[in-house]
This record gives structure tokens, C-alpha cells and sequence, in this order.
């Protein structure tokens, strides 16, 4: 069945290095995609989007990287700060459907 | 102003007890979402609420569960007969014009704990 899902559960990195938390889905319809992260005992908050019509995306410390070619999405953060440990979660639409969510990244970062 | 806001924060409450959820969503967001997270799992969609349209209710587990929202803001998760299985954390989520136009802006939830 489709699904959005993250290639590996955990990813433990050093404060200041770059993280990559990387999402494949399985419908080459979906068209909107965003990135969530989630702290202990909160609800998901918005970090980015990107639409289908878009390859990269960029905001403060973070890109989204779009292949719509192999389905896959990639978060990065750059200079990964202790405030970053979280579980980050890649969400897809589309058309007619709600927000379709993988089951989540827990990045650790350690100082 | 202040972002969603759900009650209660915790429920504990006894198998076959019924339960009502309560979200308030960010003034003026016409879309609200209700989704469910079991411990340590992503967000299982339930329920969307766009302006005055029919809600979609392809994602609710069983009949047991329903939504309603009012006058186009409060909206309340009522969950009949509750089962252990019904633990999970309840997400309630508001969007100013649905989710492929705008972000959802999600509350803390409700811990829902069926004993």
C-alpha cells in the first residue's frame, strides 16, 4: 500500500555538523510535501514545505530537497544545535487527500 | 494570538466509558484535523473539517468515533465505548485554508489513557 516513510529510525550527530534526515513516499501523485518537528509531549510543528513544482527549498539553517524522480525528500540542518534533538517527521498530499504523515526520524544531538 | 488549544491535556478513563476531546483551533483557520498517535508511532489521520463542507471522515478506526464542529470553530472528539486499544495521544490541527494552501499548526494533544 503507499506509505511515507523515513529510511532510518535514529540519527545521532555532534553538535555543529550537518544532519540529513531523508523520507521516501510511494505515490508519484503526491504533489505538497512538508516537514515537522516534534518535541517530547508537544504537537508537530512546521519547519518547511516544498511543493512538486520545486527541486530545493530553503529557510533558516534548513533545505528541503526534492527528487521527484526517485520519490525521495530530504531535510537538512545545518550546524545541528542540541535544540534540533527531536523526532522529525516528512508529511505528503495531495489532491483530495489529508496530510499523510511517516513514522518520524528521533535526531540526537550530542555536545 | 494563541495557537491550538486542546482539552483536556491527560484523560484517564475506564474501558467502555465514553470520552469527549475538545479542540480550539487558531481564530479564523477554516481547516481542522484531528489525528492520533499511538507511543512511538507517526500520526494516524481521523478526521478534516473544511469551512462548511462535508467533513472527511475516511480516516476514523470504527464507528465508535466521531467529530463535530461548531459555528465553524470548537470542535470535539467523542470516542463511544472506549477500548485500551483507544490509548493514544489525540492531535487536533487548524490550517487558515486547508493543508496544500497553508501549514497546520498542531496543538500539545490529549493523552488518552483507556485502563
Amino acid at each position: 500500500g503507499e506509505s511515507v516513510g523515513l529510511h532510518l529510525p535514529t540519527l545521532s550527530v555532534q553538535e555543529g555538523d550537518n544532519s540529513i534526515i531523508n523520507c521516501a513516499y510511494s505515490n508519484s501523485a503526491s504533489d505538497y510535501f512538508i516537514w515537522y518537528k516534534q518535541e517530547s509531549g508537544k504537537g508537530p510543528q512546521f519547519i518547511i514545505d516544498i511543493r512538486s513544482n520545486m527541486d530545493k527549498r530553503q529557510g533558516q539553517r534548513v533545505t528541503v530537497l526534492l527528487n521527484k524522480t526517485v520519490k525521495h525528500l530530504s531535510l537538512q540542518i545545518a550546524a545541528t544545535q542540541p535544540g534540533d534533538s527531536a523526532v522529525y517527521f516528512c508529511a505528503e498530499t495531495r489532491a483530495g487527500t489529508a496530510l499523510i504523515f511517516g513514522k518520524g526520524t528521533t535526531l540526537s544531538v550530542s555536545s | 494570538g494563541a495557537g491550538v488549544s486542546q482539552s483536556p491535556s491527560n484523560k484517564v478513563t475506564e474501558k467502555g466509558k465514553d470520552v469527549e476531546l475538545r479542540c480550539d483551533p487558531i481564530s479564523g483557520h477554516t481547516a481542522l484535523y484531528w489525528y492520533r498517535q499511538s507511543l512511538g508511532q507517526g500520526l494516524e489521520f481521523l478526521i478534516y473539517f473544511q469551512g462548511n463542507s462535508a467533513p472527511d471522515k475516511s480516516g476514523l478506526p470504527s464507528d465508535r468515533f466521531s467529530a463535530e464542529r461548531t459555528g465553524g470553530s470548537v470542535s470535539t472528539l467523542t470516542i463511544q465505548r472506549t477500548q485500551q486499544e483507544d490509548s493514544a495521544v489525540y492531535l487536533c490541527a487548524s490550517s487558515l485554508r486547508g493543508v496544500r494552501n497553508s501549514p497546520l499548526h498542531f496543538g500539545n494533544g490529549t493523552r488518552l489513557t483507556v485502563t
